[in-house]
C-alpha cells in the first residue's frame, strides 16, 4: 500500500519554510526521502529507522514517528535549488519500497 | 559513490519490437536491482525485483513474459520489454541495493530510460 504524502504541492520564495508530511496505514520499518527533479532519476536524500528518529542534511530536515506511522521533511530556508518532486518511500520486505504519490515543491526567487 | 548508470537514455521504436535497458551499478555491486514504472506526474512504482544469479520476482499485475529480466552480473540488470505496445510508453528507472556492514542498505537510482513506443 503506498503511503500518503501531503501536501500535493507548495509554493514557496526563497527563505521560506515547508513541511511535507508522509504516513502509512501499515507498520512502518524505515522511511526513505528522495527528490527528483524533471525528466531525472530520484536522488537519495536520507533514511529514517526508529522511532523519533530525526535526520538533516544541510537544512533539509526529517523525523519519523513509529508509532504514529508517519514521517515529516523539513525544509528550512528553501533555497531555489531545492525546487523538484519528493518522494517517501516505505519499506515493506525485502528492501522493496512503496512510494507515495509524490510533493511537488516550487522554490521562487 | 554509488553511481547507478542505465543505457539507452531514451529509446523510440515502432510497436512490436523488443527493447533492452541496462541498469550497471558502476562502483559497488549490486545483488539485488529494482525495476520500475513512472507515469507522467505520477509516482514511482514498482514493478520487480531483479536477484543476481536467480530468477527475478515480479509484483502483482506485472507481466513477468513481456518484462523479461536478466540479472547476470553484480553490477549489470537488464530488463527487456517484448513486444512493446504503445501502453508500455513511459519512464522506467532501475536501482540498486547498496548494502552497507554498519549502516543501512539503501537505493540508488539511475537516471531513468524512456520508453516511447509507436
Amino acid at each position: 500500500q503506498q503511503p500518503v504524502q501531503s501536501p500535493q504541492a507548495v509554493i514557496l520564495r526563497e527563505g521560506e519554510d515547508a513541511v511535507i508530511n508522509c504516513s502509512s496505514s501499515k507498520a512502518l520499518y524505515s522511511v526513505h526521502w528522495y527528490r527528483q527533479k524533471h525528466g531525472e532519476a530520484p536522488v537519495f536524500l536520507m533514511i529514517l529507522l526508529k522511532g523519533g528518529e530525526q535526520k538533516g542534511h544541510d537544512k533539509i530536515s526529517a523525523s519519523f514517528n513509529e508509532k504514529k506511522q508517519q514521517s515529516s521533511l523539513y525544509l528550512t530556508a528553501s533555497q531555489l535549488s531545492y525546487s523538484g518532486t519528493y518522494f517517501c518511500g516505505t519499506e515493506w520486505v525485502d528492501y522493496k519500497l512503496s512510494f507515495g504519490a509524490g510533493t511537488t515543491v516550487t522554490v521562487r526567487a | 559513490g554509488a553511481v547507478v548508470s542505465q543505457h539507452p537514455s531514451r529509446v523510440i521504436c515502432k510497436s512490436g519490437t523488443s527493447v533492452k535497458i541496462e541498469c550497471r551499478s558502476l562502483d559497488f555491486q549490486a545483488t539485488t536491482m529494482f525495476w520500475y514504472r513512472q507515469f507522467p506526474k505520477q509516482s514511482l512504482m514498482l514493478m520487480a525485483t531483479s536477484n543476481e544469479g536467480s530468477k527475478a520476482t515480479y509484483e502483482q499485475g506485472v507481466e513477468k513474459d513481456k518484462f523479461l529480466i536478466n540479472h547476470a552480473s553484480l553490477t549489470l540488470s537488464t530488463l527487456t520489454v517484448a513486444s512493446a505496445h504503445p501502453e508500455d510508453s513511459s519512464f522506467y528507472i532501475c536501482s540498486a541495493l547498496l548494502r552497507t556492514s554498519g549502516s543501512t542498505d539503501t537505493q540508488y537510482f539511475g537516471p531513468g530510460t524512456r520508453l516511447t513506443v509507436l
